[in-house]
């Protein structure tokens, strides 16, 4: 079956890190970059970034750089999204989304909650 | 603020035809492609391309394109139809950007 498994919620307080896993099945997990994206409790989808799951080549888009850090276990066909010094605004969902020219497969989403 | 611009809110009556509208200079040189999110559920892909769907997407979902402005087209619109629904393309520097999303109201 091809999907995108990612990790449980997490509830962190401010400063601390997360780590978010997203395991690929079904398909060839270097034959298609992975993306990030953030949807802040009630807000729209926004772009996070991709990793060419070849190389670990990340790209960031704005905004999304310095404490976010894409990286690849290709040998178990995971991707992760590590978010460090979190702060109350990272409270969001955070999906990876894979791409071939289009996200046509998403993970469930996790759900990172920060808190003191 | 996204380089995508979208309204944020259309209704339709059941039944009838709706069409959600994407904006953005970008749109003259790539294609959008189309997203619909159900409360608490991760986004769907609906149209890709010219007008592609998905494997299990319903026919009266098209999609269609003219100058700088990408539209999504529901015809015969479903109460299950009833949604967010967010348009995706490049921005000027090539990066992925979505719109800020339409919620679908199916009155």
């Amino acid at each position: 079956q091809v999907q995108l498994v990612q990790s449980g919620s997490e509830l962190k307080k401010p400063g601390a890190s997360v780590k978010v896993s997203c395991k690929a099945s079904g398909y060839t997990f270097t034959s298609y970059a992975m993306n990030w994206v953030r949807q802040a409790p009630g807000q729209g989808l926004e772009w996070m970034g991709w990793i060419n799951t070849n190389t670990g080549n990340p790209t960031y888009a704005q905004g999304f750089t310095g404490r976010f850090v894409f990286s690849l276990d290709t040998s178990v066909s995971t991707a992760y999204l590590q978010i460090s010094s979190l702060k109350a605004e990272d409270t969001a969902v955070y999906y990876c989304a894979r791409e071939g020219r289009y996200f046509d497969l998403w993970g469930r989403g996790t759900l990172v909650t920060v808190s003191s | 603020s996204s380089e995508l611009t979208q309204d944020p809110a259309v209704s339709v009556a059941l039944g009838q035809t709706v069409r959600i509208t994407c904006q953005g200079d970008s749109l003259r040189s790539y294609y959008a492609s189309w997203y619909q999110q159900k409360p608490g559920q991760a986004p769907v892909l609906v149209i890709y391309g010219k007008n592609n769907r998905p494997s299990g997407i319903p026919d009266r979902f098209s999609g269609s394109s003219s100058g700088n402005t990408a539209s999504l087209t529901i015809t015969g619109a479903q109460a299950e139809d009833e949604a967010d629904y967010y348009c995706n393309s490049r921005d000027s520097s090539g990066n992925q950007v979505f719109g800020g999303g339409t919620k679908l109201t199916v009155l």
